[in-house]
């Protein structure tokens, strides 16, 4: 089945713990992208990828690190986390990039929902 | 600024038609506009996509104005399972160079 699969699910930490949300799709999907959602605020982008090894910023990438090391992954780290980064956290990946001159998709993981005490 | 613009809620009755707006006033002739909606906090999905032209699929319909400054998504006969959060995202180029969601207009369908 196709899917992206994010785990874990439901994390509660603790400030300044270093943390990695994983992210894999299936689909042989070139672009990668991670998103934050939060109330009144809708989701918006942190970082996405195009490519293996080739990462950029989104709107809010400030205390997010990734990398793509393989084309099927895309992990989120958190070095230091903080309470403001309580959030519900979206993976979705494409068949390449999801604007410009063609359409393509974006398949979104089920979400992992994160807080920061 | 570059803003993809949605109201924040609407209702619609139940096997009536469902029109929801979005302003995306600055992007180029040559970006797509897609939708997407969110059930619950689950992983948004796909509706449909349009450039100019209207367009129709299995779930929805998408008129996209001329100027292409604003865009209408269309669920023709609404169902309580149409009940979600319905985001508009367009691409923006030039100096923005990226996608921007729209805050999402949350579609309450009444029995």
């Amino acid at each position: 089945e196709a899917q992206v699969t994010q785990n874990p699910r439901y994390l509660i930490t603790v400030t300044g713990k270093k943390l990695t949300v994983t992210c894999s799709q299936n689909m042989n999907h070139e672009y990668m992208s991670w998103y934050r959602q939060d109330p009144g605020l809708g989701l918006r982008q942190i970082y996405y990828s195009m490519n293996v090894e080739v990462t950029d910023k989104g709107d809010v990438p400030e205390g997010y690190k990734v990398s793509r090391k393989e084309k099927r992954n895309f992990p989120l780290i958190l070095e230091s986390p903080s309470p403001n980064q309580t959030s519900l956290y979206f993976c979705a990946s494409s068949l390449d990039f999801p604007w410009g001159q063609t359409n393509y998709e974006q398949y979104f993981g089920p979400g992992t929902r994160l807080t920061v005490t | 600024d570059a803003k993809t613009t949605q109201p924040p809620s609407m209702d619609c009755a139940e096997g009536r038609a469902a029109n929801l707006p979005c302003n995306h006033s600055t992007i180029s002739g040559n970006e797509y506009v897609y939708w997407y909606r969110q059930i619950h906090s689950q992983g948004p999905q796909y509706i449909i996509h349009g450039l100019k032209n209207n367009e129709t699929n299995e779930m929805a319909s998408l008129i996209i104005t001329e100027d292409r400054k604003s865009s209408t998504l269309i669920l023709p006969h609404a169902t309580l399972r149409d009940t979600a959060v319905y985001y508009c995202i367009a691409y923006y180029g030039g100096a923005t160079n990226k996608l921007i969601f729209g805050t999402g207009t949350l579609l309450a369908v009444q029995p």
